[in-house]
């Protein structure tokens, strides 16, 4: 069964750089993913499709300070220069017979 | 500019019906496949439905199959989702998104989604 794994938080100073981790389950590790942010009370917005290789395609408007990279089955995105607005839940997504999301990470920005 | 904007939701009670409503703008609405997710309050997205961009192909996540029907109009760019038997588990936001990005051979990934509309299950 494809499951997508994400450490519920974390937390970076700001100014700094943060990388969270989103982990295919065993068997799917060529998948690629999708990674998306939701503020506080918004809809979610797209920040990049992501691929096995470390490849990645970012939405429109999203900023050079996110980044995506991958090794094995883990999918990272990579948040430089954080800022305020930073402070959000980040999920990743894949397909399976329908949409399969991680549990999402809160990020706190100090 | 793409906009995605749900209506329809409100207060039902349980084993009750509610028609949700997307209206689409900004691209060629005809050419791509929707979907629904939701979130139930303080909890993660869940993939609900897709149609695909003519309407002849539709899909349900297990636990809604046989209670919601995802359906479109292209002419008025709308999507819908009618729910019924709705219980007090579909309590959730429930947005409409546009796939708008492929992940290889996989599937889609959703580029834009609307702001959600609140749909709460409860007698």
């Amino acid at each position: 069964q494809l499951v997508l794994t994400q450490s519920p938080s974390a937390s970076a100073s700001l100014g700094a750089s943060v990388k969270l981790t989103c982990t295919l389950s065993s068997g799917h590790s060529s998948y690629a993913i999708a990674w998306y942010q939701q503020q506080p009370e918004k809809g979610p917005r797209y920040l990049m499709k992501l691929n096995s290789d470390g490849s990645h395609s970012k939405g429109d408007g999203i900023p050079d300070r996110f980044s995506g990279s991958s090794s094995g089955a883990e999918r990272y995105l990579t948040i430089s220069s954080l800022q305020s607005e930073d402070e959000a839940d980040y999920y990743c997504q894949t397909w399976a017979t329908g949409g399969v999301f991680g549990g999402g990470t809160k990020l706190t920005v100090l | 500019e793409v906009q995605l904007v749900e209506s329809g939701g409100g207060l039902v009670q349980p084993g009750g019906s509610r028609r949700l409503s997307c209206a689409a703008s900004g691209f060629t609405f005809s050419t791509y496949w929707m979907h629904w997710v939701r979130q139930a309050p303080g909890k993660g997205l869940v993939w609900v439905s897709r149609i695909h961009s003519d309407g002849s192909s539709t899909n349900y996540a297990d636990f809604v199959k046989g209670r919601f029907t995802i359906s479109r109009d292209n002419a008025k760019n709308t999507v819908s989702l009618q729910m019924n038997s709705l219980r007090g588990e579909d309590t959730a936001v429930y947005y409409c998104a546009r796939a708008g990005v492929k992940l290889g051979n996989l599937g889609p990934a959703f580029d834009y989604w609307g702001q959600g509309t609140l749909v709460t299950v409860s007698s």
